[in-house]
């Protein structure tokens, strides 16, 4: 079964330090992955895609992908209580008929 | 990104009952998915709606309970039948296509409560 896995946290961090947010992934045939930020009561918002390996650098937020080792992380330097949300990995398997498989989701709490 | 608008953004029902959610988008779109998100949940694919064919569904849910349609590119309903309490829940529709990596955007959801 395809698997995504992340830590449920919650991640406590204090304010103006890096948080680092981990997914593991389970299918080889997975292409694209995708970083999604919810605050309670919102609907998921895109933060950031990756799918070649290393890194990819948005703002603060910066995706890493590895994928010999099956695993995505997001990094958010410099954090804000703004930050406090719930964060979503999913990825994508073109030919699974375009259908993410999502983490169950990381709770982070910047700490002001 | 599109601009993806549902409605309604929140409804109390009565079980036995059952409430269409209307899904809307500025521009057209290749995919468009329904979703339900329990309370402190991650999201759970109900189904594909398919432009002008039936909807694909996942394991778990089935076109009696969970009827979809999708006339056009732009727009899809997802109706919740038959209503009990344990289909409370936040509904979400998204949508993909167009994008570099056919990445998904989530409407505001829908937010229902069945007594």
């Amino acid at each position: 079964q395809k698997e995504v896995e992340q830590n449920s946290g919650p991640l406590s961090v204090p304010e103006g330090a890096i948080a680092s947010l981990n997914c593991t992934y389970s299918d080889r045939g997975s292409q694209s992955f995708f970083w999604y930020r919810q605050y309670s009561g919102k609907s998921p918002e895109l933060i950031m895609f990756i799918y070649s390996n290393g890194d990819k650098e948005d703002g603060r937020f910066t995706a890493q992908l590895n994928k010999a080792s099956q695993y995505v992380s997001l990094l958010i330097r410099d954090s804000q209580p703004s930050d406090s949300a719930t964060y979503l990995c999913a990825a994508l398997n073109a030919g699974n008929n375009r259908k993410l498989i999502w983490g169950l989701g990381t709770s982070l709490a910047v700490n002001p | 990104s599109a601009v993806i608008s549902q409605k309604p953004s929140r409804d109390i029902c009565q079980r036995g009952t059952s409430l269409t959610i209307q899904c809307q988008v500025d521009s057209q779109v290749t995919m468009m998915f329904w979703y339900r998100q329990q309370p402190g949940q991650s999201l759970t694919l109900i189904a594909t709606a398919n432009q002008g064919s039936e909807a694909t569904y996942e394991s778990g849910f089935v076109i009696d309970k969970f009827p979809i349609s999708r006339p056009n590119l732009t727009f899809s309903t997802l109706t919740v039948s038959n209503m009990s309490p344990e289909d409370s829940s936040i509904y979400l529709c998204s949508v993909a296509g167009g994008g570099v990596v056919d990445e998904q955007f989530f409407g505001p959801g829908t937010r229902l409560t069945v007594l």
